[in-house]
């Protein structure tokens, strides 16, 4: 249903680091930037990470981006209770899927 | 700051057409710079794209709701919308409105507004 895959759930303690993944094809995170969202609950999307790995003025340097052929990441590191929310990667599709497309998100828990 | 702010009915009827509007403040939609769109979210469920539009009026639409949809710019009112055609109860959603550019991508969102369709 959802273009890019990521998995559906993730769990840490605080003060650990998590790694959370986004799959695609060549099509959208092959050949385009990827987008990092943070939802935490009942709010709008946040811009977490932008072109990969670049951080919006305001976004700790615990949140991190990278992209190795048509997968990306997203880290967390110093994790904390706040951190608890959905996180969807998003990428230019230059396929028939686009022009936006989404992952489908994953709920990051803080144990 | 920039700001925006989804507005409409909080029900739409089976087979009717949903009208939503963004306005925008803070910030014009004239700028050259960003496309103006909107996303939604089924309750429970992950983001769709559905579309944006340029100052210049271009349009890009995601390939599955295409038929149905069309957004629409008022640069009088620093506003843009959102029509949704022959809607079903699998279009109730949280709808949002973003600006989105070619550095940040979709990088400002409004708080999003429910419309459930239903009889």
């Amino acid at each position: 249903q959802y273009v890019l895959t990521q998995p559906p759930s993730a769990s840490g303690t605080p003060g650990q680091r998590v790694t959370l993944s986004c799959s695609g094809r060549s099509s959208n995170i092959g050949s385009n930037y990827v987008y990092w969202y943070q939802q935490l609950p009942g709010a709008a999307p946040k811009l977490l990470i932008y072109r990969n790995n670049q951080r919006p003025s305001g976004v700790p340097d615990r949140f991190s981006g990278s992209k190795s052929g048509t997968s990306a990441s997203l880290a967390i590191s110093g994790l904390r209770s706040e951190d608890e929310a959905d996180y969807y990667c998003a990428a230019w599709d230059d396929g028939l899927s686009g022009p936006w497309v989404f992952g489908g998100g994953t709920k990051l828990t803080v144990l | 700051q920039l700001q925006l702010q989804e507005s409409g009915p909080g029900l739409v009827k089976p087979s009717e057409t949903l009208a939503l509007t963004c306005t925008v403040s803070g910030g014009s939609i004239s700028s050259s710079t960003y496309y103006w769109g909107w996303i939604r979210q089924p309750p429970g469920k992950g983001l769709e794209w559905i579309g944006c539009i340029s100052y210049t009026g271009n349009t890009y639409y995601n390939p599955s709701l295409k038929r149905r949809v069309t957004i629409s710019l008022d640069m009088s009112k620093n506003q843009f919308s959102l029509r949704l055609s022959s809607v079903t109860a699998a279009d109730t959603a949280i709808y949002y409105c973003a600006r989105s550019g070619a550095v940040a991508g979709i990088d400002f969102w409004g708080q999003g507004t429910l419309v459930p369709v239903s009889s």
